[in-house]
């Protein structure tokens, strides 16, 4: 994706455990969208950002799942107590109408 | 419901024909915009074309054209003279409302095989 990096890009966990994904967007859009997708499956919306505002956490599965950004730039994605389900690539896409997507980071919890 | 219905889960072609990748959309929204994209085995995922509710071309990006029929809320993916290189899963999204600070909704996907 275009300006769009993510780490880690691979991250395994055990159940239980809590993990942080970052996404790190360089090309200075407001807006920036969290993503997860699992496997064969299509992409689901989790939240966006407007600026360091999230105005829609609609997608966010459970209260186990946060999400921050500071600065207009870097967001990070918190997964608390994560269980097997949570296992999936998360992807974080920045843009104000066509997103432009990170590699994504693949998440297995064991 | 579902707002993006691709029913090809799978296609193929042989390379440098033309193919058509189907998707359809449910909105009640006057304004929307839709998008493709690609998602090669490497796992990227490729913006390749959009097209806004309220444009009344096509849009058409290269050998990637949106075949877009607003009455039947279809909005078909045509690739021509396929490449080996095309071969990969294809997403159908859609934003719903005014162009701006808007989640996309995917489609389940396409993959296409490209045979030489």
């Amino acid at each position: 994706g275009a300006g769009v990096s993510q780490s880690p890009s691979n991250k395994v966990t055990e159940k239980g455990k809590d993990v942080e994904l970052r996404c790190d967007p360089i090309s200075g859009h407001t807006a920036l969208y969290w993503y997860r997708q699992s496997l064969g499956q299509g992409l689901e919306f989790l939240i966006y950002f407007q600026g360091n505002s999230a105005p829609d956490k609609s997608g966010l599965p459970s209260d186990r799942f946060s999400a921050e950004r500071t600065g207009g730039s870097v967001s990070t994605l918190t997964i608390q107590r994560t269980q097997q389900e949570d296992s999936a690539v998360y992807l974080c896409a920045e843009g104000n109408n066509e997103q432009f997507f990170g590699p994504g980071t693949r998440l297995t919890v064991l | 419901a579902q707002k993006i219905t691709q029913t090809q889960p799978g296609m193929f072609v042989q390379e440098k024909e033309a193919v058509t990748l189907d998707c359809t959309y449910d909105t009640s929204d006057q304004s929307y915009g839709l998008f493709w994209y690609k998602q090669p085995s490497s796992g990227e995922m490729i913006f390749l074309i959009y097209q806004g509710s309220y444009d009344e071309q096509n849009a058409t990006e290269g050998r990637y054209s949106l075949n877009f029929q607003k009455a039947r809320k279809s909005a078909n993916l045509v690739i021509s003279a396929s490449q080996l290189g095309d071969s990969a899963m294809y997403f159908c999204a859609m934003r719903e409302g005014r162009r701006g600070y808007n989640k996309l909704i995917f489609g389940a996907g396409t993959r296409l095989a490209v045979h030489p």
